[in-house]
């Protein structure tokens, strides 16, 4: 099956930093990526998608400047959450479908703890 | 009603038990289905496929989908302790959109 990989896995910050999370498809081009958050025991929320070389699309109630989603290459996708607070402290969970391809494969997911 | 129903559980069964793992949903354009197994603290994987209607096995599973009754199964058969897991169902109705999710059933296998 095809792989994605996400960097960090994990990452603790102080609150008011900046943290940058990378998506990665290892073997297939990714013209789409989606960006997820799941809260413990409750299901992925789907917070952006996003097409190479153009603006991510946000679901409601996700603020487009607060997390910051850059699909420069077919292989690479970025979440920043900028200014992160103790709230935005989550589990981020990327996916990737390729143009080929009728579903999505995730990456193994950031966990972040906002202090 | 929200547009993917599934029951959380959790669901505890013997080893070699077959499971049946259910979702329901409300909206007739969803074409696509899937089943993703998630471990605790670890992404979802996908397990099964399945595009409109019918029935696909992979080895000990097994994924139907009804499309008239709305409603889709994964079926696991001689479950083994390491299946323990959440199995999501997800659909969509085009290729390149968003999944939607159900909330997850949560599937604890004793040896």
């Amino acid at each position: 099956g095809a792989v994605v990989s996400q960097h960090p896995s994990r990452v603790i910050c102080k609150s008011g930093t900046s943290v940058k999370i990378e998506c990665r498809s290892l073997d297939f081009q990714a013209t789409t990526m989606f960006w997820y958050r799941q809260f413990p025991k409750q299901s992925l929320m789907l917070m952006a998608t996003s097409n190479e070389g153009s603006k991510a699309t946000y679901e409601q109630g996700v603020e487009k400047d607060k997390f910051l989603i850059n699909h420069a290459s077919l292989t690479l996708s970025t979440l920043t959450v900028t200014s992160a607070h103790p709230e935005d402290s989550s589990f981020y969970i990327c996916s990737a479908e390729g143009r080929y391809q009728e579903t999505q494969y995730f990456g193994p997911g950031t966990r972040l703890l906002v202090l | 009603q929200k547009e993917v129903e599934q029951d959380p559980g959790p669901l505890s069964v013997p080893e070699g038990a077959i499971v049946s793992l259910n979702c329901t949903y409300s909206n007739s354009a969803f074409q696509y289905f899937m089943w993703y197994r998630q471990y605790s603290r670890k992404g979802p994987e996908l397990l099964m496929y399945t595009y409109s209607s019918g029935n696909k096995e992979d080895g000990r599973f097994t994924a139907q989908v009804d499309k008239s009754s709305k409603y889709i199964s994964l079926f696991i058969r001689d479950s083994q302790p390491s299946d323990s897991a959440t199995y999501l169902c997800a659909m969509s109705g085009q290729a390149g959109t968003a999944l939607i999710f159900g909330k997850g059933t949560t599937l604890s296998v004793s040896s």
